[in-house]
């Protein structure tokens, strides 16, 4: 069983739209939640970063996290065009892991079509 | 302004030549990371720099090394690289080794093997 498991998609939805992306993982221990947007051709950039269970709202994002079901989303409201790209969720902490190393799904591509 | 930046941005190598990537940081974080990202498919990390301390992941192949030789620079060499080694090689950088601490993620450079 991979430690992060990310839907790929592809994922198509209307302008406007509600987006609703999510990630399931295994290892318990992790502490800090983090999605990533990435375009096509480059490297990710951070989108939201939380930690531990909660909600974090940043404009049109929210990022939820439930460490008891061991499941996090990320919510985009009015969706755009531009936020067309590749979702990646990486979580990190505990366990003995790495010093910030991130554990990433392998990222779910979205498409806003206007 | 860029503050990880990888060159080159795409490069094309061919099969058993060895081939160097760079990375530089304008951040003067301690710890720069190396990951590879093949398509569709979750970055995986080769090795890390915490300072000058290198650290090599169980499942990092033997073909690929890592020279940091000051804060702002790291580089990864692939000494005989193969067809299963094109992909997306991402450098990453944070401050410290505290698990939440923020990667910036450079443009990464695609590699190809002919």
């Amino acid at each position: 069983q991979k430690e992060v498991e990310q839907d790929p998609g592809p994922l198509s939805v209307p302008e406007g739209a509600i987006v609703s992306l999510n990630c399931t993982y295994s290892n318990s221990a992790f502490q800090y939640f983090m999605w990533y947007r990435q375009y096509s051709r480059k490297g990710p950039e951070l989108l939201m970063y939380t930690y531990s269970s909660g909600n974090k709202e940043d404009g049109r994002f929210t990022a939820q996290v439930d460490k008891s079901s061991k499941y996090i989303s990320l919510f985009i409201r009015d969706s755009q065009p531009s936020d067309s790209a590749t979702y990646l969720c990486a979580m990190s902490g505990g366990g003995g892991s790495t010093l910030g190393r991130l554990y990433f799904g392998r990222g779910t591509q979205l498409t806003v079509w206007p | 302004d860029a503050m990880v930046i990888q060159n080159p941005r795409y490069q094309v190598t061919q099969f058993g030549k060895p081939v160097t990537l760079s990375c530089s940081q304008t951040l003067n974080h301690n710890v720069m990371y190396w990951y590879q990202q093949k398509s569709s498919q979750a970055p995986k990390l080769l090795f890390h720099y915490y300072d000058k301390d290198f650290n090599n992941e169980a499942d990092t192949p033997d073909n690929f090394q890592s020279r940091r030789p000051n804060t702002s620079f790291c580089f990864l060499d692939i000494r005989s690289p193969g067809l299963g080694d094109a992909a997306m090689y991402l450098c990453a950088t944070s401050w410290g080794p505290a698990v939440n601490t923020e990667a910036f993620f450079g443009q990464g450079t695609r590699l190809t093997v002919v």
